[in-house]
C-alpha cells in the first residue's frame, strides 16, 4: 500500500519559473512532512519540513503548502534555477511511533536555462 | 546540519561474498539509525531500523539473515550484505536521528553496491 503518492514523476521548468510538486497521504496519523532533495549518486538532503498545525512554511525560495482536510501537501520552488535540477521526495512520519519516514515516489525536476 | 558519513561510497564484489557498509554520525550521537535501499529512478525503501544496543527491526520482506545490521555504538551502525548476489546490487543509504522524537533525519551519501 502506497501511503504517500507524489506527482508528477517528472517536471521540466524554465529558469525563473515556479516548480510545483504535489503529495497526497492516506494515514491521518502522520504528523511530520519533510521534503528532500537528492542529486544523482548522493543521499537525500532535507530541504524543508512542516507539521500539520500550520498551513504554509517558507524558507527562501522553497514553500510548503499543507491542506490537512484534503490530506495533501505541496512544494513550491520559486525562481527555479538550473542548480535546482534534482529528484525531490516528499515524506511523512508519525513522530511518536518511531518517526520512520514513508517516502513518496519522487519527482525528477529539470530546470532549463 | 549534522554530518552522517557512509563508507564505502561504492563497492564491487563477487557473487557469494559478503560486503560491510559503515554509517557514522560524525558530530552527534544517533540513538536510531535507518537503512534504506534505492533502485535506479525509484524511491527509498526502508529496510530496517536499528537502535543502539538492541536488535534491528526489519521491514516486511527484508531477510534479516542476509542483511545483518549492527548498531554497536551511538555513532556507528553497519550493514553487512551476506552471500551477495547480482540482485542485491543497489544504492544503500543510511540515515540517523538523535532520538525518536527528534524529527530531522540526516542522510549519508549512500553506497553503490555492484555484485558481479
Amino acid at each position: 500500500q502506497q501511503q504517500v503518492k507524489q506527482s508528477p514523476q517528472s517536471l521540466i521548468v524554465q529558469k525563473g519559473g515556479i516548480s510545483i510538486i504535489n503529495c497526497a497521504y492516506e494515514n491521518t496519523a502522520f504528523d511530520y512532512f519533510p521534503w528532500y532533495q537528492q542529486f544523482p549518486g548522493k543521499g537525500p538532503a532535507l530541504l524543508i519540513a512542516i507539521r500539520p498545525d500550520v498551513s504554509e512554511k517558507k524558507e527562501g525560495r522553497f514553500t510548503i503548502s499543507f491542506n490537512k482536510s484534503a490530506k495533501q501537501f505541496s512544494l513550491h520552488i520559486m525562481d527555479s534555477q538550473p542548480g535546482d535540477s534534482a529528484t525531490y521526495f516528499c515524506a511523512a512520519s508519525i513522530v511518536r511511533a518511531g518517526n520512520m519516514l514513508t517516502f513518496g515516489g519522487g519527482t525528477r525536476l529539470m530546470v532549463k536555462p | 546540519g549534522a554530518v552522517v558519513s557512509q563508507h564505502p561510497s561504492w563497492v564491487i564484489c563477487k557473487s557469494g561474498t559478503s560486503v560491510k557498509i559503515e554509517c557514522r554520525s560524525l558530530d552527534f550521537q544517533a540513538t536510531t539509525m535507518f537503512w534504506y535501499r534505492q533502485f535506479p529512478k525509484q524511491s527509498l525503501m526502508l529496510m530496517a531500523t536499528s537502535n543502539e544496543g538492541s536488535k534491528a527491526t526489519y521491514e516486511q520482506g527484508v531477510e534479516k539473515d542476509k542483511f545483518l545490521i549492527n548498531h554497536a555504538s551511538l555513532t556507528l551502525s553497519t550493514l553487512t550484505v551476506t552471500s551477495a548476489h547480482p540482485e542485491d546490487s543497489s544504492f544503500y543509504i543510511c540515515s540517523a536521528r538523535r532520538s525518536n522524537l527528534n524529527t530531522e533525519a540526516f542522510f549519508g551519501q549512500g553506497t553503490r553496491l555492484t555484485v558481479v
